[in-house]
C-alpha cells in the first residue's frame, strides 16, 4: 500500500499565484487532515474532513480552501499565495476520530516557498 | 494559545546517552498523549503513547513518564543511537471530541 501520497514534493510560487496541493490515500480512511509545519511552531491544523463532502476549519484556515469529493482525495488550495504561507505542508489520514484507536498516517510533505 | 508546550527545541546527545524531552499541557480534559517521530524528508509517525491512568509506559528503549498532577509528560530515550536522530513531537487529545494538539517539536541529534 502507498499510504498517503502528496504531490508535488517541492514548489516555488510567486506572491499572488495560486496552486493546489494534492493528497490521496489508499487506506479507505474516513478522516483526512492538512497541517503546516513551521520551525519551532509544531504542526498546526489547517483543515480537516470527516468524510466525503464534509470539511471543517482547523486552527489556521485563513488563506486556504479544501474540498473532499471522494474518500481518497483531499486537495488543499491556495488562492493568493503570500510569503506567510511558506511552510512544509503535511496531509494525514485516520480511520476514526480519535487518534487513540486510530493513529494519524502522514504523507511525506510538500515544501512550499512563496517569494 | 499554545495548549502543549515542549522543550527543549533542540537536543544533542552522545551515543549511548539518555535523551529527555519534556511536555506540559494546560487542558485537564486531555486524556491521550502520543509522541510522534519525524525523520528528515518524511512525515511524522506514531512512536509511543500513554493514557493518564498509568504513570509510565515503556516500549523498548523508549519510555513515557506521565505526571497528572503537574500536567507534564516526558519522553526518555535510553541508550540513544544515531538512528534516533529525528524531530520528536508530543501531542495531546481529548478522545471524546477534539483534534490532536501538537507541541513545538524537538530536534534530536545523537552524535556517534
Amino acid at each position: 500500500n502507498a499510504g498517503v501520497t502528496q504531490t508535488p514534493k517541492f514548489r516555488i510560487l510567486k506572491i499572488g499565484q495560486s496552486m493546489t496541493l494534492q493528497c490521496t490515500q489508499d487506506m479507505n480512511h474516513n478522516y483526512m487532515y492538512w497541517y503546516r509545519q513551521d520551525p519551532g511552531m509544531g504542526l498546526k491544523l489547517i483543515y480537516y474532513s470527516v468524510g466525503a463532502g464534509i470539511t471543517d476549519k482547523g486552527e489556521v484556515p485563513n488563506g486556504y480552501n479544501v474540498s473532499r469529493s471522494t474518500t481518497e482525495d483531499f486537495p488543499l488550495r491556495l488562492e493568493l499565495a503570500a510569503p506567510s504561507q511558506t511552510s512544509v505542508y503535511f496531509c494525514a489520514s485516520s480511520w476514526g476520530q480519535s487518534s487513540y484507536n486510530s493513529p494519524l498516517h502522514f504523507g511525506n510533505g510538500t515544501r512550499l516557498t512563496v517569494t | 494559545q499554545q495548549q502543549v508546550k515542549q522543550s527543549p527545541q533542540s537536543l544533542i546527545v552522545q551515543k549511548g546517552g539518555i535523551s529527555i524531552i519534556n511536555c506540559a499541557y494546560e487542558n485537564t480534559a486531555f486524556d491521550y498523549f502520543p509522541w510522534y517521530q519525524q525523520f528528515p524528508g518524511k512525515g511524522p509517525a506514531l512512536l509511543i503513547a500513554i493514557r493518564p491512568d498509568v504513570s509510565e509506559k515503556k516500549e523498548g528503549r523508549f519510555t513515557i513518564s506521565f505526571n497528572k498532577s503537574a500536567k507534564q509528560f516526558s519522553l526518555h530515550i535510553m541508550d540513544s543511537q544515531p538512528g534516533d536522530s529525528a524531530t520528536y513531537f508530543c501531542a495531546a487529545e481529548k478522545t471524546s471530541g477534539s483534534r490532536l494538539t501538537f507541541g513545538e517539536g524537538t530536534q534530536l541529534t545523537v552524535n556517534p
